[in-house]
């Protein structure tokens, strides 16, 4: 079974300055879809970015960049120039190509200090 | 309507009564997915529809729980003789077809906060 795993239950950083939120992932298969999903306060969550598995050029959505490492099974997300909006709960999340179920990590909250 | 709605967004209930929480996914998503969020816990998948396919119900923690989903749309949670262990938030998110540009992005609900008492 698929599993996905976020060692850092909490980080904090400076406004401004870039930090990265690590997530590893394991799996048997080649073809696979891996996501980063926001959850601000208000509680509703976000799609931030996708990586596609085949692909090997990593996502990049503005401030919000992707280091995807498949022989490691690794998907770390870095934000740049963090702002406080950017405060909230950030979740990794898996769906192989051949299902359609999504399993997510138990998150990181990130903390934006002014 | 505009996006995923879930109903109510707050429930408390006494332990051993049963609840029932709703989600009207987005007009037109084929795929709807229930999740549970717990204090610490990350979001512990529960079940998902695919269109006319059987529901994938491998996430179901106890046989107190079933949901359905009628007509292609709208689903509905059920948990008999609530447990105070069920206390959690219950997202529901749908998806189109997963295919494209779009395959994956789930789009989720507000929630509904269970308390059992």
């Amino acid at each position: 079974a698929q599993t996905v795993t976020q060692s850092q239950p909490e980080m904090s950083v400076q406004e401004a300055e870039t930090v990265t939120l690590s997530c590893t992932y394991d799996t048997s298969e080649s073809d696979y879809y891996l996501f980063w999903y926001k959850q601000p306060p208000s509680r509703q969550m976000i799609l931030v970015i996708r990586q596609e598995a085949y692909k090997q050029q990593n996502a990049t959505e503005n401030r919000f960049s992707v280091n995807f490492q498949k022989a490691a099974k690794s998907f770390s997300l870095k934000i740049s120039d963090s702002q406080l909006g950017d405060a909230a709960m950030y979740f990794c999340a898996y769906r192989s190509a051949s299902s359609d179920k999504i399993i997510f990590g138990k998150g990181t909250r990130l903390h934006i200090l002014p | 309507g505009a996006g995923v709605s879930q109903s109510p967004s707050n429930k408390v209930t006494e332990k051993g009564k049963d609840v029932e929480l709703r989600c009207d996914p987005i007009s037109g998503h084929t795929a709807l997915y229930w999740y549970r969020q717990s204090l610490g816990q990350g979001l512990e998948f529960l079940i998902y529809f695919q269109g006319n396919s059987a529901p994938d119900k491998s996430g179901l923690p106890s046989d107190r729980f079933s949901a359905e989903r009628t007509g292609g749309s709208v689903s509905t949670l059920t948990i008999q003789r609530t447990q105070q262990e069920d206390s959690a938030v219950y997202l529901c998110a749908s998806s189109p077809k997963f295919h494209g540009s779009s395959a994956g992005e789930l789009f989720f609900g507000e929630g509904s906060r269970l308390t059992v008492l």
